[in-house]
């Protein structure tokens, strides 16, 4: 089976500072991808990032890095530079072609920025 | 701008009741899903659609619930006879491009079964 494992329920960030969510996943399968999404409160689901499982470099987008250890099946996030409007609940998801292409959530985190 | 549009953005309904859920892509896909969460929990997958036909659906997704394009363009979810653990925001979801590519999704409509 197809697992994602988000450990942290909540987490909490000063603005300005960095900040990493955890995701770790279970896989028989060599090729997939994995994806970051954002959940604000107005509960819209919102692209952060996405990593190919084929790709050694970490995927980056503006403040928004991974690291991905595909020996270790662990997928984080980090947020630079933390703003206020960051705070969301954010979603580890993966997907394989022999599984659908249907994306499997974690249960995702509660990032808190304060000010 | 969202990748696609949702309608109704809330919906109320009686348990037992038929509601029809729509999701309006802005331009033409091929592949669409839908995904369920329940409050406070995960995003569940319950369906996905590709060139007019169900290509896989979860568990979840039993006899109560179909989907269809009437119309070729509205992408349609409905849930024949609500019940209260049918609460939740329902999502429709979008392929950028081919098989594995990101999906985006729609703002959901949020499903109140009393």
């Amino acid at each position: 089976a197809q697992t994602v494992t988000q450990s942290q329920p909540e987490m909490s960030v000063q603005e300005a500072e960095t900040v990493t969510l955890s995701c770790t996943y279970d896989t028989s399968e060599n090729n997939y991808y994995l994806f970051w999404y954002k959940q604000p409160p107005s509960r819209q689901m919102i692209l952060v990032i996405r990593q190919e499982a084929y790709k050694q470099q970490n995927a980056t987008e503006n403040r928004f890095s991974v690291n991905f250890q595909k020996a270790a099946k662990s997928f984080s996030l980090k947020i630079s530079d933390s703003q206020l409007g960051d705070t969301a609940m954010y979603f580890c998801a993966f997907t394989t072609v022999t599984y659908g292409n249907k994306l499997v959530f974690g249960a995702g985190t509660i990032l808190r920025v304060k000010s | 701008e969202p990748e696609v549009t949702q309608t109704p953005s809330h919906q109320v309904t009686q348990m037992g009741q038929e509601v029809i859920l729509r999701c309006v892509p802005i331009s033409n896909h091929l592949y669409f899903y839908w995904y369920r969460q329940i409050l406070g929990q995960k995003v569940e997958f319950l369906v996905s659609f590709y060139n007019n036909e169900i290509s896989e659906k979860s568990e979840i997704f039993d006899d109560q619930f179909s989907v269809e394009r009437p119309d070729g363009s509205n992408f349609t979810l409905k849930i024949r006879s609500t019940k209260l653990e049918d609460s939740a925001m329902y999502f429709c979801a979008r392929n950028s491009g081919g098989y594995t590519d990101t999906q985006y999704f729609g703002p959901g409509t949020r499903l109140t079964v009393l």
